[in-house]
């Protein structure tokens, strides 16, 4: 079966770094997101990785590595704002979004 | 650009009635659409995907003559949910795509039948 795996709740301090982490299993791969969806919100889109790497966007950042399944989210410098469900979603190969549960961030002064 | 609008953003029905839900696309022709259900600190569930002009694709488990999905054009699909029910309130969310790769969300529909 299909199947990502992230972590359900993590707590990090505001200033700090936080990585969020995604392991999956799919049937063929063609890309990777991650989302923030704050409360009551529709997801927003933070980045996609399709090629293994690190992609810097400001304050975020995303990893890829496909040989291992595994991607990250880092977040730097932490705002109260950061607080938030992150999602990650895994298009396979016939181009399906799989979506993990979601990481419920909680960023403590 | 690449702006998704919902409408109603919130609705509130008596059970047995039908709930239209409006996804459009304002800025962008969209290939595909998807609707998504999202109960409380629940992860998205896709519910179908709909193409212009040809039949939505429902996922398993998801009742086609509930949700009844019409894709009239590229920048226009709605969602009717039929007969709801108060298990049938929930977050209903779409989105639409450009590219194989990219969707964009629209601010989501709570539904609530009382």
């Amino acid at each position: 079966g299909q199947n990502i795996d992230q972590p359900t709740e993590m707590t990090a301090t505001e200033g700090a770094i936080v990585q969020i982490n995604c392991t999956y299993q799919t049937s063929g791969f063609n890309g990777l997101f991650w989302y923030q969806q704050h409360a009551g919100e529709a997801p927003t889109f933070l980045s996609y990785n399709v090629l293994d790497g690190l992609e810097e966007k400001g304050r975020f950042s995303s990893f890829l590595s496909r040989s291992k399944g595994y991607s990250y989210l880092l977040l730097k410098e932490l705002q109260m704002k950061d607080s938030a469900s992150y999602l990650c979603a895994v298009t396979d190969s016939n181009y399906q979004l799989i979506w993990g549960a979601g990481t419920k961030l909680i960023i403590k002064p | 650009g690449a702006v998704v609008s919902q409408h109603p953003s919130r609705v509130i029905c008596k059970s047995g009635t039908s709930v239209k839900i409006e996804c459009r696309s304002l800025d962008f022709q969209a290939t595909t659409m998807f609707w998504y259900r999202q109960f409380p600190k629940q992860s998205l569930m896709l519910m179908a995907t709909s193409n212009e002009g040809s039949k939505a694709t429902y996922e398993q488990g998801v009742e086609k003559d509930k949700f009844l999905i019409n894709h009239a054009s590229l920048t226009l699909s709605t969602l009717t949910v039929t007969s709801a029910h108060p298990e049938d309130s929930s977050f209903y969310i779409c989105s639409a795509s450009v590219r194989d790769y990219e969707q964009y969300f629209g601010p989501g529909t709570r539904l609530t039948v009382t």
